[in-house]
């Protein structure tokens, strides 16, 4: 399978911080998503991205399809952005029907 | 907003008990999938089902794992005879076509005791 990478594993942010989460991946992909699992384990939708750049609030992503990385922006950070952020990554040569997940990054945002 | 809904949220089971996992996934939407989620580790892969048979299953689901969809609205996930190790949480998603966004329901937390 595909190999996902995500850094950092933990980041403790002050509140109205902004961040930048990374994820690689070890192939070429045509799925990739980013995700916020909340403290009751709900995995929340925030981008579907194989390629490009979107926003929505104060979150943005951008895909660099060609070399194979991700980043997730988070600016002006609030307390509820605190979770844990996967991203999911499914390729062409799996039949991109499952989603390999990364390890993750803990987010703390503290008052 | 459509969304994929699991039942129930939270259930505890006897090993060797057989447990089975209910979702309705979103209604115009023809993939469906189970991943499991150990506690502390990241989400795994199961199985994908498409057109009523399964089209992709990782190592883990083995004999011990069968999915149906026994109606026109509910994808189930049945573990015949639980281990400890089975243990985790368990989400169900459904996409609207294969490489096309996946939504993921709020998930089942699996206690094998």
């Amino acid at each position: 399978g595909i190999q996902v990478e995500q850094s950092p594993p933990d980041l403790i942010l002050q509140e109205g911080a902004n961040s930048t989460l990374r994820c690689n991946f070890s192939d070429s992909v045509n799925n990739l998503q980013w995700f916020h699992q909340n403290p009751w384990g709900q995995l929340i939708n925030l981008f579907y991205i194989p390629s490009g750049t979107k926003q929505n609030g104060r979150l943005s992503a951008t895909t660099v399809a060609t070399e194979r990385y991700s980043l997730l922006y988070i600016s002006s950070s609030q307390t509820t952005d605190s979770g844990v952020y996967f991203c999911a990554v499914g390729s062409i040569q799996t039949g991109a029907n499952n989603l390999f997940f990364g390890t993750g990054t803990r987010l703390t945002v503290i008052p | 907003e459509p969304e994929v809904t699991q039942t129930p949220s939270h259930q505890v089971t006897q090993m060797g008990q057989e447990v089975i996992l209910r979702c309705v996934p979103i209604s115009n939407h023809l993939y469906f999938y189970w991943y499991r989620q150990i506690l502390g580790q990241k989400v795994e892969f199961l199985v994908s089902f498409y057109n009523n048979e399964i089209s992709e299953k990782s190592e883990i689901f083995d004999d011990q794992f069968s999915v149906e969809r026994p109606d026109g609205s509910n994808f189930t996930l049945k573990i015949r005879s639980t281990k400890l190790e089975d243990s985790a949480m368990y989400f169900c998603a459904s996409s609207v076509r294969q490489g096309a966004e996946a939504f993921f329901g709020q998930g089942t937390r699996l206690t094998v005791v």
